[in-house]
């Protein structure tokens, strides 16, 4: 039973280059989060889809970070430009929506903007 | 004031102890709390999940939650090396027609043989 794969799970570049996350849900699952932990913040919820479509992207901190998710398989979340202050983890978790079911979590992408 | 705070700990222990790891919370709309295990470079995985307030054991952990006093805990019977981690609680409510779920900064715990 496959969990949630997010790739890659470790990205190094330089300030002010485009990055691109990929998140594949727990198939079946209809909704998908994608959230950044950092030490002194915790973990945020960044854009939160269901059934494919963006319902809440109030925590996307600026307009270089955007999100998509073409199909019930894939998601990608882009920074364009990067900055060094986007060095994090970001995780994407899915969940089935039926009311009250919980969130499972891939293992993350490490980060770093240099 | 955040909506749920937990002690970042460090929490160190012996072998064979009992943990108590607690979280508060001050939204009453919360309906679903949930215990998070996250490893080191893993992502959080889900421990115990409930609704009600109450216990509900799972093997060596148990969850209680006091809505009355918005605090819930998670305890850890005979704990073991491998039970090192940071624990994240979670809180849910239903906002908008979807369910958001807050989570705590999580405390690490280290269990030493």
């Amino acid at each position: 039973d496959a969990g949630v794969i997010q790739s890659p799970r470790h990205e190094v570049t330089e300030m002010g280059q485009e990055v691109t996350l990929r998140c594949k849900p727990i198939s079946g699952h209809n909704s998908l989060f994608w959230y950044r932990q950092t030490m002194m913040r915790g973990l945020e919820l960044l854009i939160y889809f269901n059934n494919n479509v963006p319902i809440d992207d109030s925590g996307m901190p600026e307009d270089r970070f955007s999100a998509k998710m073409p199909n019930a398989s894939f998601s990608t979340l882009k920074i364009q430009p990067s900055e060094p202050r986007d060095s994090a983890v970001y995780f994407c978790a899915s969940r089935n929506r039926d009311r009250g079911q919980p969130q499972h979590f891939g293992d993350g992408t490490r980060l770093s903007i240099l | 004031q955040k909506e749920v705070e937990q002690d970042p700990g460090p929490l160190s222990v012996p072998e064979g102890a009992i943990v108590s790891l607690n979280c508060t919370y001050s939204n009453s709309a919360f309906q679903y709390f949930m215990w998070y295990r996250q490893y080191s470079r893993k992502g959080p995985e889900l421990l115990m999940y409930t609704y009600s307030s109450g216990n509900k054991e799972d093997g060596r952990f148990t969850a209680q939650v006091d809505k009355s006093s918005k605090y819930i805990s998670l305890f850890i019977r005979d704990s073991q090396p491998s039970d090192s981690a940071t624990y994240l609680c979670a809180m849910s409510s239903y906002s908008g027609g979807y369910q958001k779920v807050t989570f705590g900064t999580g405390t690490k715990l280290q269990v030493i043989p």
